[in-house]
């Protein structure tokens, strides 16, 4: 069955950097699109980036782009995100999730989360 | 960006109770909109895409329709696992935003 299982999170000064993974299992990797969502504490959800299956197609949301990376790994079957220059503000759950279809507009599976807490 | 809106923001219901909640798009979205349940501490799930299709493995209670602006989730009949959260989601176009949620109680 599809499974994802993401790690990489805890807690970070502002100003550090963190790299979440997520480890993908049960499908095709190579054929989807990949995303990486996120909810604040209380909040709703916020689509942080997608990364089509080649790689070549990569979308991040405004309030993080230039400081965070999106990447994948087909020979590990693994979803990336480098997270530099961290803010109070990126605290949240980080939700690794497929889309279905030919592109990433909808989810059909995520992962359990993983926290990052960004405070001194 | 599309802003999503939904309305209410929670509602108390008992089970076998109809439940209807609504989600609103800043600008069409023609029928590009997702429903999703989440319960407390759990990722959350698709329920229906498309406005109106019914993601596998999803109990028929469960329905949506409208398009353009106005949308609709459905719960015809609610039942205990239902008390959760709901979100609605426009895939019309990047940021594909979230509605704020719908919080589902037991009256």
């Amino acid at each position: 069955q599809v499974q994802l299982v993401e790690s990489g999170g805890g807690l970070v000064k502002p100003g550090g950097s963190l790299r979440l993974s997520c480890a993908a299992s049960g499908f095709p990797f190579s054929d989807y699109y990949m995303s990486w969502l996120r909810q604040a504490p209380g909040k709703g959800l916020e689509w942080v980036s997608y990364i089509n299956s080649g790689g070549s197609t990569i979308y991040y949301a405004d309030s993080v782009k230039g400081r965070f990376t999106i990447s994948r790994d087909a020979a590990k079957n693994s979803l990336f995100l480098q997270m530099n220059s961290l803010k109070a503000g990126d605290t949240a759950v980080y939700y690794c999730a497929r889309s279905i279809g030919i592109s990433a507009a909808t989810l059909d599976y995520w992962g359990l989360g993983t926290l990052v807490t960004v405070s001194s | 960006d599309i802003q999503m809106t939904q309305s209410p923001s929670s509602l108390s219901a008992s089970v076998r109770d109809r439940v209807t909640i609504t989600c609103r798009a800043s600008q069409s979205i023609r029928s590009f909109l997702n429903w999703y349940q989440q319960k407390p501490g759990k990722a959350p799930n698709l329920l229906i895409f498309s406005a109106s299709t019914l993601q596998t493995g999803v109990p028929s209670r469960f329905s949506g329709s409208g398009s353009g602006t106005d949308f609709t989730l459905t719960i015809s009949s609610l039942q205990p696992e239902d008390f959760a959260t709901y979100f609605c989601q426009q895939s019309y176009s990047p940021p594909f935003t979230f509605g704020p949620g719908t919080r589902v109680d037991i009256k």
